[in-house]
């Protein structure tokens, strides 16, 4: 099984900051195979990338996915008050499907 | 816009089973692949098994083995799973989510449900 580690587990950051969030596969894994969520409390997640880095519908610009291999990073240009949330990246391709353990976004 | 709707809240004993459903809006079984995500209070996501789509098989992860049954209904639009032999540490919200392919290993999560909890206590 393929595990996936997020850091750091708490970013804490103030609104018009830029956000840094890192998810490191224990081995490679395809780029057209990693997503990233956002979840807020007593929601259902939302998918904001898919491929590594292609944004989903609707989803702003100032979200952004990178990476390949083992490491990929979501980034938040600047974070706007309804960007505060916990973020999950995710690996599909074969069974089983695999989540990080989240990144927790909080007002600084 | 796709819309997946679950059944609501479901208090359970332990060694007891329940069978939550996701009702999709729309014919999606024969073109998309569903998934179960559960979050137990305070934790993250974990994947529990998957369906794909026309051929309606599923799979399960490991640790699920043996209690678990994803099933998809095309005449009614449903999606079930049914998780026996509860424990408490089955307390959670389970998520269905559809997949944007017909396999679910192939493709992201792009729509989920609103989520069912689902309670184990004696």
């Amino acid at each position: 099984e393929i595990v996936l580690t997020q850091s750091p587990d708490t970013l804490s950051l103030s609104p018009g900051e830029r956000a840094t969030l890192s998810c490191r596969a224990s081995q490679s894994i395809s780029s057209s195979h990693l997503a990233w969520y956002q979840q807020k409390p007593g929601q259902a997640p939302r998918l904001l990338i898919f491929g590594a880095s292609s944004r989903a519908t609707g989803i702003p610009d100032r979200f952004s996915g990178s990476g390949s291999g083992t490491d990929f990073t979501l980034t938040i240009s600047r974070l706007e008050p309804e960007d505060f949330a916990l973020y999950y990246c995710q690996r599909y391709g074969s069974s089983p499907l695999t989540f990080g353990g989240g990144t927790k976004v909080e007002i600084k | 816009q796709v819309q997946l709707v679950q059944s609501g809240a479901e208090v359970k004993k332990p060694g007891s089973s329940v069978k939550v459903s996701c009702k999709a809006s729309g014919r999606i079984f024969n073109t998309y692949a569903i998934s179960w995500v559960r979050q137990a209070p305070g934790q993250g996501l974990e994947w529990m098994g998957g369906i794909v789509a026309i051929f309606r098989t599923a799979n399960y992860a490991q640790r699920f083995q043996g209690r678990i049954t994803i099933t998809a209904d095309e005449s009614t639009n449903t999606a079930y799973i049914e998780l026996s032999s509860l424990r408490s540490d089955d307390t959670a919200v389970y998520y269905c989510a559809r997949h944007p392919g017909y396999h679910y290993e192939s493709s992201h999560f792009d729509y989920w449900g609103q989520g069912t909890l689902v309670t184990v206590s004696s």
